[in-house]
């Protein structure tokens, strides 16, 4: 199957940026998206992007996709401690809208 | 609408007991996707349906698993009998699949706990 890395934690103080790291290896990937799980949650989507764009700015979410390096980054600036959750990457080719997910980053916001 | 829906919320079993955890996913949907999330396996994809079809249950872990999609508005999955690795949150989510981009909808799972 498809292969989605990313880090298992991230610990930032409130009010500094977050960056979540990405990689994935399917080069026919469409749509990649990030999605939130807030603790006893199920997963709700943050935000996705096309595979032709090199960026999308949604607020205070920036995501960046390097496609040659299939590598993609969810920037979250002036962190609030209602962020801190699991945020999955996860990418998808189109078939059936199959998703493949990463293990998801813990991101830890100090007050 | 009110989202996907799972029942139960939580459940308790002893092993050897047969579990059925059941989905209703966002009406209109046509794609449907049963995941279990562990701390030591992360989010794995058990099986989906496409127009109520099994399309792919390679992630199924054993044969103890069975899941099934009567109609377009309900599905379950079944473990008999039931063992304590089984222990895990299970989510269903639908989508509206056409060519692909289509956003999940996750419901809010159901936590079983085998003793």
């Amino acid at each position: 199957g498809e292969d989605v890395e990313q880090s298992l934690f991230l610990s930032v103080r409130e009010g500094d940026s977050s960056v979540i790291n990405c990689t994935y290896t399917d080069s026919s990937s469409t749509y990649l998206y990030w999605y939130k799980q807030e603790p006893g949650a199920g997963l709700q989507l943050l935000t996705y992007i096309f595979s032709n764009m090199d960026m999308k700015q949604d607020q205070r979410l920036t995501v960046l996709l390097n496609k040659k390096d299939k590598h993609l980054s969810l920037r979250i600036a002036d962190t609030q401690t209602g962020d801190s959750a699991i945020y999955f990457c996860a990418e998808s080719s189109g078939n059936f809208n199959k998703f493949y997910f990463g293990s998801g980053t813990k991101l830890n916001v100090k007050p | 609408d009110a989202g996907v829906i799972q029942s139960p919320r939580h459940e308790v079993t002893e092993m050897g007991q047969e579990v059925t955890l059941r989905c209703k996913p966002i009406s209109g949907h046509n794609s449907l996707f049963w995941y279990r999330q562990t701390m030591m396996r992360g989010l794995e994809l058990l099986i989906y349906f496409n127009n109520n079809v099994p399309i792919d249950d390679s992630g199924m872990p054993e044969d103890r698993f069975s899941a099934k999609m009567p109609n377009a508005s309900f599905s379950t999955l079944k473990i008999q009998p039931s063992e304590p690795r089984d222990s895990a949150v299970y989510f269903c989510a639908s989508s509206f699949s056409t060519s692909g981009g289509n956003e999940q909808f996750f419901g809010p799972g159901t936590r079983l706990t085998v003793l």
